[in-house]
């Protein structure tokens, strides 16, 4: 499978607990995307690498969410001190810079957080 | 702030019942428009990109159209297999580094009978 990969699918944990997360993207694409997504609602834009450089960064991401992308390769994304509001699915995406183009994002199939 | 409105919430259809969805949005700097659809529990798959008004694109029962302040998809004789949400997003300059970020709506969740 050439996709986006996730791991874990499916995360419980209790209030407070810190949880990390896994992004593979596909193998030749340099740019990596967070979001976050609830129900009834499109995915929300967390966080942007391109290669290993965090270049942009949510309002909605508050300091107890960070994101690593050490080698330019997987990502991690971090919760700190989870709160039940955290309970989301968080979907990684990855795409190919090519120029000035602006391609398309293409989605892995998520981890849902459950905070209780 | 860039929006992005979609409509209706839900639709339903009768098997080879034609209909569209409605994407209106307020962007500056719209750098692309996207659609993409998503099955229950899973991420959210790409379809269509267009980048200005008055493109077009199709693929098998559906086509996407673009102008310069909404896009539509447009679905010819549905199959039930074609349930799910259609999301739309925009894609524009980041707010702090000018870097293309995507606003998604809400969605449309569509149900075909047979």
């Amino acid at each position: 499978d050439t996709g986006v990969s996730q791991n874990p699918r499916h995360k419980i944990t209790k209030r407070g607990q810190n949880v990390t997360f896994r992004c593979d993207p596909i193998s030749e694409h340099n740019r990596l995307y967070w979001y976050r997504q609830t129900l009834g609602q499109g995915p929300e834009f967390l966080t942007y690498f391109q290669n290993e450089a965090q270049l942009e960064k949510s309002r909605l991401l508050s300091d107890r969410f960070s994101a690593e992308r050490p080698k330019g390769s997987f990502s991690t994304l971090e919760i700190q001190r989870t709160e039940q509001g955290d309970s989301a699915m968080y979907l990684c995406a990855s795409s190919l810079k090519m120029g000035q183009g602006y391609n398309e994002q293409f989605f892995g199939p998520g981890t849902r957080l459950t905070v209780l | 702030e860039d929006q992005v409105t979609q409509s209706p919430e839900a639709l339903r259809l009768q098997e080879g019942e034609s209909s569209s969805l409605n994407c209106s949005y307020t962007v500056s700097g719209l750098r692309g428009l996207f659609w993409y659809r998503q099955d229950p529990g899973k991420g959210p798959e790409f379809l269509f990109t267009l980048y200005s008004a008055g493109e077009e694109k199709e693929k098998e029962r559906l086509k996407a159209t673009l102008t310069k302040k909404e896009s539509f998809l447009h679905i010819t004789a549905p199959k039930p297999e074609d349930s799910a949400t259609y999301l739309c997003a925009v894609q524009a300059p980041g707010e702090r580094s000018g870097y293309s970020t995507l606003t998604f709506g809400k969605g449309t969740m569509l149900l075909v009978s047979p």
